[in-house]
């Protein structure tokens, strides 16, 4: 199985930061990555498809990079809004994995 | 619309069964396959496995392979995920997505909340 790895595990951040969230695999997925958004009590919503591909509907803060075995989500200016866990799943191979997420909360 | 349409919550005994579904409509439901996902109590979400709707082709994670079972209706539009004797560790919230082979999923059912409790 392709093992997921997300870092940090947590951060804390002000409104208007530049956050950053690392996903690596333990072997090389091409650009088989999805980034989803989940906040409490809610379904996981798709942010990024393909490591980099803005999800239609999804504020163009968020930007996703990466190929092979690191990936990296950012928002270029943190809002309200986005103060949630964040999780990486990969797609290359069955079973599909998830990272085991990222929570952002305010500072 | 797209739109994945999940059973309610439900409370059950240590070894009861259960069937839970997720309906899919808004699209052709045979195209794309659907998995499910666990997310225990305060924890991240796993995936648990996924089926093909069109010819009913199953894969499982390590993890719940023999632990449930996910099959589809076709004529219906709709995926289950059923239990034949539930412990108190399925406790969890479940939920169905869809996606396709080059893909990641796009589209999430609104959760099922399954409490197994003595």
């Amino acid at each position: 199985d392709i093992q997921m790895t997300q870092s940090p595990s947590s951060l804390s951040a002000s409104v208007g930061d530049r956050v950053t969230i690392t996903c690596r695999a333990s072997q090389g997925i091409r650009n088989d990555l999805g980034w989803y958004q989940q906040k409490p009590g809610k379904a996981p919503k798709r942010l990024i498809y393909a490591a980099s591909s803005l999800q239609s509907g999804v504020p163009s803060r968020f930007s996703g990079s990466g190929s092979g075995t690191e990936f990296t989500l950012t928002i270029s200016s943190l809002q309200p809004e986005d103060f949630a866990t964040y999780y990486c799943l990969q797609h290359n191979s069955y079973p599909l994995t998830f990272g085991p997420g990222t929570k952002v909360d305010i500072k | 619309e797209v739109q994945l349409v999940q059973s309610g919550a439900e409370v059950k005994k240590p070894g009861e069964s259960l069937k839970i579904s997720c309906k899919g409509s808004g699209y052709s439901f045979t195209s794309y396959w659907i998995g499910w996902v666990r997310q225990m109590p305060g924890k991240g979400l796993e995936w648990m496995g996924i089926i093909y709707p069109g010819d009913s082709d199953t894969r499982y994670s390590p993890s719940f392979q023999g632990q449930v079972t996910i099959s589809a209706d076709k004529s219906i539009s709709t995926a289950y995920l059923q239990w034949s004797s539930l412990k108190a560790s399925d406790t969890a919230m479940y939920y169905c997505a869809r996606g396709n082979s080059s893909s990641s999923p796009s589209d999430w059912g609104q959760g099922t909340l399954v409490t197994v409790s003595s």
